[in-house]
């Protein structure tokens, strides 16, 4: 079974903090997915990677970075944590090939700022 | 861009009772089609897709969903909800001009009543 695993489940952290979130995932997947997910408004993307060293923005990039240096770890950072980025983060991850759209999902970690 | 659609925001249904809930797409190029489920407590997990040919896609726990393109709708039903189908469900589209990223509906809370 693919695993993907996020750092951690719930995060509390103050306005203005840079945050870490980590994935790792062990199937050795290409693919991998920071999504945020609000009530109502489903799953958004805000960055993807497809190798090492490599990402493009999603939908909502915006006040946030990632960073891939090996590939099985996938990381997203809040530069300066804002309350508008209290949220569910979601981390996945997806092969090449025929594959490729089948996303793999980890537990999430519930962000809260304030 | 693409979006996605599901209608209803929340469904609460009696056991035995008769599922479908409605996802429509905005893009009508060529599209794969997926639900994801997820169960409370629960990582998001594929239900179902459609890549291509019959648009009738039968999934895990007794789901299906039709694909009928000329109304870009990719509709999933059951035909009687059992109390462990309580979840919430996400409706998504891969356009394939898009490479492997994920389109997410806004999420369907289902609620069944023993």
């Amino acid at each position: 079974d693919v695993k993907v695993t996020q750092s951690s489940r719930y995060l509390v952290k103050r306005t203005g903090e840079k945050v870490f979130l980590e994935c790792v995932q062990d199937m050795d997947h290409e693919n991998m997915f920071w999504y945020r997910q609000d009530p109502g408004l489903g799953l958004r993307l805000i960055y993807f990677s497809y190798d090492v060293k490599m990402k493009e923005k999603g939908d909502i990039p915006e006040g946030y970075s990632v960073s891939r240096e090996k590939k099985e770890r996938f990381s997203l950072i809040l530069e300066s944590a804002s309350t508008n980025q209290t949220s569910m983060y979601l981390c996945a991850s997806s092969s090449r090939g025929r594959h490729a759209y089948e996303q793999y999902f980890g537990p999430g970690t519930r962000l809260t700022v304030t | 861009a693409q979006s996605v659609s599901q209608h209803n925001h929340h469904v609460i249904l009696s056991e035995a009772a008769s599922l479908e809930l409605g996802c429509n797409y905005s893009y009508g190029g060529t599209v794969n089609l997926f639900w994801y489920v997820q169960y409370p407590g629960q990582h998001l997990q594929l239900l179902l897709k459609y890549f291509s040919g019959d648009p009738l896609v039968k999934g895990i726990k007794g789901f299906e969903a039709e694909f009928i393109k000329s109304k870009f709708s990719f509709n999933l039903r059951k035909p009687s909800v059992q109390w462990s189908d309580t979840a919430e469900y996400f409706c998504a589209v891969n356009d394939i001009n898009a490479g492997n990223m994920l389109t997410f509906g806004g999420g369907t809370r289902l609620m069944v009543k023993p």
